[in-house]
């Protein structure tokens, strides 16, 4: 079946250092790929898109089709970038991962 | 606010009772979704509409799920004879424009239940 996975349910890293969140897909063909982010008491909300070749907050996620990932990362994480994020992609129509929790301690 | 809204924010049911939750999407948005989310997970894909098509539909929703959007604009989504694993927050969420480049806005939620 065509999915994401979201191998670590929590990640944890100091203010300042690299942070990494995984995303693996299990299909061939041209994936469709975006990653959500949900901050505390708001709205999921999206943060970019594979197509867009975006930097947004910081972030950026290439596309790996040899190990078919997705991954997203910041070079120097903040405080604020504590929240749920998701990966997601739309065979059809949007389906999400199970999340990675982010938390950054000062 | 111009955004998705999605009523009641907050629905306490007994069990084996009927419950309709309403979505109504950013007006523009021709695409309409709907997502169950329980604690720990991510939004699992109920049902999905292209204007007043419900284009697909999760094979996991039991016959007690039904949703409509008529004439493309808001959408219900009712419950049937809810039980207590039904209890979890019902997400909306719209889009529009080319689907490789799709940009979901979500509601708040509607937090269900099921005593």
């Amino acid at each position: 079946a065509q999915r994401v996975t979201q191998p670590e349910k929590l990640l944890s890293v100091f203010k300042g250092a690299p942070v990494e969140l995984k995303c693996n897909y299990s299909y061939s063909g041209s994936p469709e790929l975006f990653w959500y982010v949900q901050y505390s008491r708001q709205r999921l909300q999206l943060l970019l898109r594979h197509i867009s070749r975006e930097s947004i907050k910081g972030f950026t996620a290439d596309l790996n089709k040899g190990e078919t990932s997705f991954h997203l990362k910041k070079p120097f994480a903040q405080e604020e970038d504590s929240a749920m994020y998701y990966c997601a992609h739309r065979p059809l129509d949007m389906r999400f991962g199970a999340g990675t929790r982010l938390t950054v301690k000062p | 606010d111009t955004g998705v809204s999605q009523d009641p924010r907050h629905k306490i049911t007994k069990r084996g009772q009927n419950v309709t939750f309403r979505c109504d999407p950013i007006s523009e948005h021709n695409r309409l979704y709907w997502y169950r989310q329980t604690l720990g997970q991510g939004p699992e894909f109920l049902t999905y509409f292209q204007n007043e098509a419900q284009l697909e539909k999760s094979r996991l929703l039991s016959d007690r799920f039904s949703a409509e959007r008529p004439k493309g604009s808001f959408s219900t989504l009712e419950i049937q004879r809810t039980e207590q694993g039904d209890s979890a927050m019902y997400l909306c969420a719209s889009s529009s424009g080319f689907p490789t480049n799709e940009k979901l806005f979500f509601g708040s939620g509607t937090q269900l239940s099921v005593l």
